[in-house]
């Protein structure tokens, strides 16, 4: 069945970079994008940006710009999602998202099961 | 950025009932709207995309309707495995954007 299983949770401290995984796993890794989204505690879902992994393009919230690097690894069906200079407010539930297109409508119809990061000194 | 305002933030109802979630967007968005059902501990689970069109698996009491700056979310004949939280969200264009979330409980 179609499924996206992401790494495991994290802590990490101030000022550290963090990288989740996100595996596809029952369809064709090039055939749908991949979003990153967020949850903070007691905070609505935040879109962080996007990945096509058929040529790699990437697009960012500007929230994020710098921070953030979406990469994937076709031969592995896996994209990633990199944070760096952390701060205690981006301890959240991270998730990865296939984003499926029916006619010209975009809407994220697979999620990953989340990875927590903590950031705690 | 487009806001997403969804109302109410909670409600309680009883099975059997109906109820209706609200969200607006702060410009018009077209039909470039989909809603989520999130239970504790859970991914978000897509129940509607394009404002009105059904995700395969999900159960006909769920119905969408809307365009431009107004959308509804109907739970027709509410079921305790409805009890969650649901959320908007926009792809008209990025970043995309989503509600605050309602949390529908039942009595």
């Amino acid at each position: 069945q179609v499924q996206l299983v992401q790494s495991g949770a994290e802590v990490k401290k101030p000022g550290a970079s963090v990288k989740v995984s996100c595996k596809a796993s029952g369809y064709t890794f090039t055939d749908y994008a991949m979003h990153w989204v967020r949850q903070a505690p007691g905070q609505r879902l935040e879109w962080m940006g996007w990945i096509n992994p058929v040529n790699g393009n990437t697009k960012y919230s500007q929230k994020f710009q710098g921070r953030v690097s979406i990469s994937r690894d076709t031969s592995a069906s896996t994209a990633y999602m990199e944070l760096s200079s952390l701060r205690y407010e981006d301890t959240a539930l991270y998730y990865c998202a296939r984003v499926h297109v029916y006619y010209y409508y975009y809407t994220m119809d697979v999620w990953g099961q989340g990875t927590t990061v903590t950031v705690s000194s | 950025d487009i806001q997403m305002t969804q109302s109410p933030s909670s409600l309680s109802a009883s099975v059997g009932d109906s109820v209706t979630i609200t969200c607006r967007p702060s410009q018009n968005i077209s039909h470039f709207l989909s809603w989520y059902q999130q239970k504790p501990g859970k991914a978000p689970n897509l129940l509607i995309y394009a404002a009105s069109s059904l995700q395969s698996g999900v159960p006909p009491r769920f119905s969408g309707n809307g365009s431009g700056t107004e959308f509804t979310l109907t739970i027709s004949s509410l079921q305790p495995e409805d009890s969650a939280t649901y959320h908007c969200q926009h792809s008209y264009r990025t970043p995309w954007t989503f509600g605050q979330g309602t949390k529908v409980e039942i009595k």
